[in-house]
């Protein structure tokens, strides 16, 4: 089956920094890449995806890109803000194998 | 909007009871599941389903079943709670496979 890794596991930036987070996956079949937020006390979201056609997209200040040779994905945050603080989880493949996630702290 | 729904936000059981955790879904989606989330282990698949009656394991299925009668309904059962089961329940529902998952508020349930 496919596995996920996802890393940092905590990342604290200044507001108005970038944040990026990365994930690696094993299983080259998979074709679709979601990311999903989740805020303290709430559920997963998602905030942005891509597919195994597709090396970059880009959604206001949130952007990821693919790199299917080397089986890694990565999440881009321009100009963060307290608001992008959350959890922050990849996942790979058709029936979606998450990683681990990533507590993000934006500092203000 | 999307609204998936699950039967309770907290739970408190005893080791050995059965619990039930119920989720339903207003959007016709063809695709159900269940995920636990635990700490630095991000959201495990437990079982999913692709349609009424059908059923697949997901990475941890030890210890629990589970039911879909109506495709709008989706229940985990734990046939004999034991405390390695506390631990946060979320349901999810897509329109098919390969599609972006909705969430339900999750389940925190506790076994004592």
């Amino acid at each position: 089956g496919e596995n996920v890794e996802q890393h940092p596991s905590t990342l604290s930036v200044q507001e108005g920094d970038s944040a990026v987070i990365k994930c690696t996956y094993s299983d080259s079949a998979s074709n679709y890449f979601p990311w999903y937020k989740q805020e303290l006390g709430k559920r997963p979201q998602l905030i942005i995806d891509i597919r195994s056609n597709v090396g970059e997209k880009k959604d206001q200040r949130i952007a990821v890109t693919l790199n299917k040779t080397a089986k890694h994905f990565s999440l881009h945050i321009t100009e963060t803000q307290p608001e992008d603080s959350a959890v922050y989880f990849c996942a790979a493949s058709n029936m979606l194998t998450f990683g681990g996630g990533t507590r993000l702290m934006v500092k203000p | 909007d999307v609204k998936v729904t699950q039967s309770s936000r907290y739970l408190v059981k005893r080791t050995g009871e059965k619990v039930f955790l119920e989720c339903v879904q207003d959007m016709d989606h063809e695709n159900m599941f269940w995920y636990r989330q635990d700490p630095g282990l991000g959201l495990r698949l437990i079982y999913f389903s692709y349609d009424v009656k059908m059923k697949e394991k997901g990475d941890i299925p030890e210890g629990y079943s589970v039911s879909r009668e109506k495709k709008e309904r989706f229940s985990l059962i734990l046939e004999s709670a034991s405390t390695n089961q506390t631990s946060m329940y979320l349901c999810a529902s897509s329109r098919v496979t390969g599609t972006e998952q909705y969430f339900g508020p999750g389940t925190r349930l506790t076994v004592t």
